[in-house]
């Protein structure tokens, strides 16, 4: 059974500061990974999808990052803004395609 | 497109009453998902469809829980009968599976909560 971590828990981090959100599971037979923000009350908004051949992937200031044999993949946020602040989740889809696992978040606070 | 419509957006009942939540994926998406979040679980995929058809639904707690898709642009998740312990957001999702894409687009979710 995939299990999806994520740590740390909890982030905060003053503006301007370069950060870094890590997230591991534990069977690398994956199909992709994505990660999503959530804002309290909100659902949650795709930010960045890997497919398991890739290595990353770039959006912004965001960078994404996989090595599928470690099983563990990075969330790079240049500069951060007050407005990242969010609760950040990886998921990781099965080789079936379909089923996703989730990770139980970051939240990240950046202050002013 | 106005992206994955979820009906209602709060639910209030009692304990032993039927909760039917409803979902409309984006148009031309193949794939839905029916996920529950609580603080204590996180979140959790419940059931997903593909083309219309329940594909997965290991996740669905108990028999309480009944998923349905009579079409490609309706689903719904019924809960009979609630019970407190089922309160949770329940998020629906959909996506279209091609060739490097898979990104799931969420639904802004049915808060859910059984007295």
């Amino acid at each position: 059974k995939q299990e999806v971590t994520q740590i740390p828990a909890a982030l905060s981090v003053p503006e301007g500061e370069n950060l870094v959100l890590n997230c591991s599971f534990t069977d690398s037979a994956i199909y992709n990974l994505q990660w999503f923000r959530q804002d309290p009350g909100k659902g949650l908004t795709s930010l960045l999808l890997i497919q398991s051949s890739q290595r990353e992937q770039t959006s912004g200031r965001l960078n994404a990052s996989l090595d599928k044999s470690s099983g563990r993949s990075t969330l790079y946020i240049a500069a951060s803004q007050p407005g990242d602040s969010a609760t950040y989740l990886c998921a990781v889809s099965d080789t079936n395609a379909g089923k996703s696992t989730f990770g139980d978040g970051t939240t990240l606070t950046v202050k002013p | 497109d106005a992206g994955v419509i979820q009906s209602p957006r709060h639910e209030v009942t009692e304990m032993g009453q039927e909760v039917t939540l409803r979902c409309k994926p984006i148009s031309g998406h193949d794939y839905l998902f029916w996920y529950r979040q609580t603080m204590m679980r996180g979140l959790e995929l419940l059931i997903y469809f593909n083309n219309n058809v329940p594909i997965d639904d290991s996740g669905m707690p108990e028999d309480r829980f009944s998923a349905k898709m009579p079409n490609a642009s309706f689903s719904t998740l019924k809960i009979q009968p609630s019970e407190p312990r089922d309160s949770a957001v329940y998020f629906c999702a959909s996506s279209l599976r091609q060739m490097n894409t898979d990104t799931q687009y969420f639904g802004p979710g049915t808060r859910l909560t059984v007295l």
